[in-house]
């Protein structure tokens, strides 16, 4: 069965610092992966996406994963991290080619401190 | 294009009673899912839905009903509330995940208390 793990509850970074969010799945095949943000008392918004290809995934506001198969990790990165960055952070993964749902990590909370 | 919406936004219900929870998308998606969020625990699924007609169970569909009548409406009904039901639920939708690494959009979310 697949499933996903984010290791640590929460991540602070002062600004302008560069951040990480870890992600490690485990899946049978070659998954599918996704990383979803959450700011308060809204929905989750899709970021990025790994399907296949390059292992350097680009996405919204800045934001970059990099898949590593050796080490079954997808971690989430940005160069320079800001202050509207702080929310909740969801790793999803999806073990093709069938039609299961997405499994979510339970989250980090990032908190950049200006 | 609303996307995903969800009715009510905030609930409050008394130990044993009932409620349905509506979730609507307006982009002609095939599949929807419905998730709880709780602290600490990340987002389960519930139900979810391949298509008009059709459910299936997720990770933690006790006590929970869901419905599919029309493509566009996924309902989530609890029958009998229970203080274990108290979270915030999540309707999402995508285009197909057979085998597609479709993204799910979601709604804002149904923030339940149950006393």
């Amino acid at each position: 069965a697949q499933s996903v793990a984010q290791p640590e509850d929460q991540v602070n970074v002062a600004e302008g610092n560069p951040l990480t969010v870890k992600c490690t799945y485990s899946v049978s095949g070659n998954p599918y992966l996704f990383w979803y943000v959450q700011y308060p008392n809204r929905g989750l918004q899709f970021l990025l996406k790994y399907i296949t290809g390059d292992n350097l995934v680009k996405g919204s506001y800045g934001f970059e994963a990099e898949f590593n198969k050796s080490q079954t990790s997808f971690h989430l990165k940005k160069p320079s991290a800001l202050v509207s960055d702080s929310a909740l952070y969801f790793c999803a993964v999806r073990d093709p080619p069938g039609n299961t749902p997405l499994v979510f990590g339970k989250g980090t909370r990032l908190s950049v401190i200006a | 294009n609303a996307g995903v919406t969800q009715t009510p936004k905030f609930r409050v219900l008394k130990t044993g009673q009932s409620m349905t929870l509506l979730c609507a998308q307006d982009m002609n998606h095939e599949y929807m899912y419905w998730y709880r969020q709780d602290p600490g625990m990340g987002l389960r699924l519930i139900h979810y839905s391949v298509g008009e007609g059709t459910t299936a169970k997720g990770e933690v569909p006790d006590g929970y009903n869901v419905s599919r009548l029309k493509k566009q409406n996924f309902l989530l009904g609890l029958e009998s509330a229970a203080p274990s039901q108290t979270s915030v639920y999540f309707c999402a939708s995508s285009y197909s995940s057979r085998g597609y690494a479709d993204t799910q959009y979601f709604g804002p979310g149904t923030r339940l208390t149950v006393l």
